[in-house]
């Protein structure tokens, strides 16, 4: 059974820090998605990482993926408070079936 | 830009009582995902369909979920009786398999069991 973990579940960072995500995960996959969520809302895709080595970036984040070690970072840059939510990974392990992990809470204080 | 659509948005409803949501995916994507989210975790598969045909329903709970898409379209799960449990955001997605297998959100529907 694929495990998908997300380290920390909680960051407060103060505006203009850097810190990064990361996601672990129990087997091999050469798919990972990365998804924002808003209290109360839906999943907005962020980044689909595709092979190893892939790396992406918009704006403040960056992610990347290294399918060897099964690990995937969300970079975030100089934080802004506009980046307040909640952040998932997803691992694609057969036909578009994703196992998510539980999220990171990320706060942003001015 | 083309959206799923859910819904209602929001439901509360009596535990044992029927519940039922609707989700229509974006135009031309076969295959349609069904997500359960509790409150503080990531959502969770329910039910993949590929066109009108279930794919993966091993975490459905068969003995009160239905799910279906009977004409490859719009879908429908249903929940008979539903329990306190059952509390949470339902999620519907949608992916083109001939693209990266992206899938997008719905709005999701807010489920309160009472």
């Amino acid at each position: 059974e694929l495990k998908v973990e997300q380290n920390p579940l909680f960051l407060s960072m103060q505006e203009g820090k850097n810190y990064t995500i990361y996601c672990n995960y129990s087997t091999t996959s050469d798919r990972l998605y990365w998804y924002r969520q808003d209290p109360g809302k839906s999943l907005e895709s962020l980044f689909v990482l595709l092979s190893n080595g892939a790396v992406k970036q918009e704006g403040r984040l960056m992610a990347s993926l290294d399918t060897k070690a099964r690990l995937s970072t969300l970079h975030i840059t100089a934080a802004v408070h506009d980046l307040s939510a909640t952040y998932f990974c997803a691992v694609d392990m057969n036909a578009g079936k994703s196992t998510f992990g539980d999220g990171t809470t990320l706060t942003v204080k001015p | 830009e083309a959206e799923v659509a859910q819904s209602p948005r929001y439901k509360i409803t009596e535990k044992s009582q029927a519940v039922a949501f609707w989700c229509d995916p974006i135009s031309g994507h076969a295959t349609l995902y069904w997500y359960r989210q509790i409150l503080g975790q990531g959502p969770e598969l329910l039910v993949q369909f590929q066109d009108e045909s279930v794919v993966d329903d091993s975490q459905l709970p068969k003995d009160r979920f239905s799910a279906e898409r009977l004409k490859g379209v719009d879908s429908t799960l249903k929940i008979q009786p539903a329990e306190l449990g059952d509390s949470a955001m339902y999620l519907c997605a949608s992916s083109d398999p001939g693209q990266v297998v992206e899938q997008y959100f719905g709005p999701g529907t807010r489920l309160t069991v009472t």
